[in-house]
């Protein structure tokens, strides 16, 4: 079946330090992959996605590369910000099939220190 | 363009009743998901619309159950509340068949079962 396993947290950082919030899948076929943060009390939003090996997601200053021969999709930033402190989810998407549905993992709690 | 619009935005019930939640999605989508949120879990899928049909199901037993209508809003219902079903319940909307497009999620309905 389909899985993503997700960096435990939480994670904590100082203003400025760099991220890294790792992220690797098991996938019949080739998903489409994504990034998604929670911010507290609200639903998720979409922060970037990658459909193909060797795409780069981009967004907000966060990036992840789609590297298929690790099966990996990790979260980096350079400088991370007091606003980046949210929950962090990493999901991927088949294209056919009845399982099209997008599968999380557990996500990654970031918070961010002044 | 309106998002995600779920209600209510909480809902708390005692054992062994019924809730119903609501879902309205994005104007042109027509698949709509529902996914489980408890506290301290990443997110569990429970079911997927399209097209006013159910295409696939979570491992979430019979009492949860939903349905969409003809305009593709959604419910979701869960019958014989049990404690353990106190979550925060996301919808989420896509357009059909494009594994590269993200969802777009609502803010969710949470739930209190006492």
């Amino acid at each position: 079946g389909n899985s993503v396993t997700q960096m435990e947290g939480p994670v904590t950082l100082s203003e400025e330090a760099f991220l890294t919030i790792n992220c690797t899948y098991t996938a019949t076929g080739y998903p489409s992959l994504f990034w998604y943060v929670q911010y507290p009390g609200e639903g998720l939003q979409l922060l970037l996605k990658a459909t193909k090996a060797d795409d780069k997601g981009s967004n907000k200053g966060f990036e992840a590369t789609y590297r298929k021969e690790t099966t990996s999709f990790h979260l980096e930033k350079g400088s991370v910000q007091v606003s980046d402190s949210a929950v962090y989810f990493c999901a991927l998407r088949i294209s056919s099939g009845s399982a099209r549905q997008l599968t999380f993992g557990s996500g990654t709690q970031l918070t961010v220190l002044p | 363009e309106a998002g995600v619009t779920q209600s209510p935005t909480h809902l708390i019930k005692t054992r062994g009743q019924q809730a119903t939640l609501r879902c309205s999605p994005i104007s042109g989508h027509t698949s709509v998901y529902w996914y489980q949120q408890a506290l301290g879990l990443g997110l569990q899928f429970l079911l997927w619309y399209d097209e006013g049909e159910e295409r696939n199901r979570g491992n979430f037993p019979p009492r949860f159950s939903g349905r969409q209508f003809p305009n593709y809003s959604s419910e979701l219902n869960v019958n014989a509340l049990e404690l353990e079903d106190s979550a925060l319940y996301l919808c989420a909307s896509s357009r059909t068949g494009a594994p590269d497009y993200g969802y777009t999620f609502g803010s969710g309905t949470r739930l209190t079962v006492v």
